[in-house]
């Protein structure tokens, strides 16, 4: 079965910190997401990489980077966190499944920014 | 750009009733992906669909994919405790992304 873990299911940091979201899957995949999840908005991409030290913009980059130094590992860093960066934060990584890509979800991290 | 709308938004159902939504894509989709996701929980696959008009079944669940491959339903029957969450249909974005619906919200009483 694939794993994909999260760092942490709740995190509560203050206004201006610098936060850290680390993910990791354990089946070789090449692409690797990261969304969050807001009621009625469904799940928006904020960065995605499909390969080490690779990566592309989503929907809703602005505020957050990422690093993918290894391919089992895809981090993401709010640089300044702010109130409404206030989410559940859900890592993802995918595989090609008879012509089709399937996403695999982590466990999420619900982030509370005070 | 390219938009998956989900219908309805919420949906509460009395257990044993019956339940659908609703999948719809601005553009042609050469797939169409479902997931669910409990309360607390992850997205989880449930299924995907290739062919246009495709039926696909997993016990009380009936996915379908339209003959233009613009929609997708996925209907339950008897609904149960079990089947509460939120599901989620999703549609190809270039080759390895994906675009979400919004997902509709299934409560049931039991």
């Amino acid at each position: 079965d694939v794993k994909v873990t999260q760092s942490s299911r709740y995190l509560v940091k203050r206004t201006g910190e610098k936060v850290f979201l680390e993910c990791v899957q354990d089946m070789d995949h090449e692409n690797m997401f990261w969304y969050r999840q807001d009621p009625g908005l469904g799940l928006r991409l904020i960065y995605f990489s499909y390969d080490v030290k690779m990566k592309e913009k989503g929907d809703i980059p602005e505020g957050y980077s990422v690093s993918r130094e290894k391919k089992e590992r895809f981090s993401l860093i709010l640089e300044s966190a702010s109130t409404n960066q206030t989410s559940m934060y859900l890592c993802a990584s995918s595989a090609r499944t008879s012509g089709v890509e399937t996403q695999y979800f982590g466990p999420g991290t619900r982030l509370l920014v005070l | 750009g390219q938009q998956v709308m989900q219908i309805p938004q919420y949906q509460h159902v009395q257990e044993g009733e019956d339940f659908t939504t609703y999948c719809n894509s601005s553009t042609t989709l050469s797939n169409i992906q479902w997931y669910k996701q409990r309360p607390g929980g992850h997205p989880v696959f449930l299924i995907q669909l290739v062919k246009s008009g495709e039926v696909k079944k997993q016990k009380r669940l009936t996915f379908q994919f339209g003959e233009a491959k613009k929609n997708s339903s996925l209907h339950i029957t008897a609904t149960q405790t079990t089947d509460v969450g939120t599901y989620f249909c999703a549609g190809p974005r270039g080759a390895q992304k994906l675009v979400f619906g919004q997902g509709t919200r299934l409560t049931i009483n039991p």
